[in-house]
């Protein structure tokens, strides 16, 4: 079946740790994306990706950092600069243009203690 | 920048009530609106959409949205709720095609049976 995949599920760091977590498509869709979502936020933007080796910042970008050396790859670092990186990271993607909306991912929570 | 206002954080309902989630956007142009649902421990998943033509839209489990331009409102509803549509709302907007998809900050609709 297509879809996304994000791993870990849970995911626990100690605070001044970088951590990178993975999300991977096999839906073919040249775009992807990284929310961040927190109770009572609804979803923020922090980077996007419509093609290979580029990238857009969003909204929250500070202290996040991605790359897209592959297609169905759009891997997300979460900083030490990033100050309160506890949340819910959902990972999309999409195909250009959008008409058929964001497919999601299950999601990862980090946990920063 | 865009901005997308969901009216109501919690709603709370009894079974075969009915419903209706207020959703706001800003863009003034042409605009892509979106409403997803996430079941409890699930991903999001798309309701509906709109891109163009018949104001009023269908989507899954019964669910229908307006698109008002003048009230710039694209609201959610559903005749008879039950249980299992127990899950929070997102509306969303994208401006102009080709962008990205900025999220309310959602509501939490829980049914009672």
């Amino acid at each position: 079946d297509g879809g996304i995949t994000q791993s870990p599920k849970y995911l626990f760091r100690k605070e001044g740790q970088n951590v990178t977590l993975s999300c991977e498509q096999n839906l073919n869709h040249d775009a992807m994306y990284w929310y961040r979502q927190d109770p009572g936020q609804g979803l923020r933007l922090i980077y996007y990706s419509q093609i290979v080796n580029d990238f857009q910042k969003g909204d929250i970008a500070e202290g996040y950092s991605v790359s897209r050396e592959k297609k169905e790859s759009f891997p997300l670092t979460v900083t030490s600069a990033q100050k309160n990186p506890t949340a819910f990271y959902l990972c999309a993607s999409s195909e250009l243009g959008n008409n058929y909306g964001y497919t999601f991912g299950s999601g990862t929570r980090l946990t920063v203690v | 920048a865009q901005s997308v206002s969901q009216h109501n954080h919690h709603v709370i309902l009894s079974e075969a009530a009915s419903l209706e989630l207020g959703c706001n956007y800003s863009y003034g142009g042409t605009v892509n609106l979106f409403w997803y649902v996430q079941y409890p421990g699930q991903h999001l998943q798309l309701l509906l959409k709109y891109f163009s033509g018949d104001p009023l839209v269908k989507g899954i489990k019964g669910f229908e949205a307006e698109f008002i331009k003048s009230k710039f409102s694209f609201n959610l509803r559903k005749p008879s709720v039950q249980w299992s549509d127990t899950a929070e709302y997102f509306c969303a907007e994208e401006a102009g095609g080709y962008s990205t998809l900025t999220f309310g900050k959602g509501t939490m609709l829980l049914v009672s049976p």
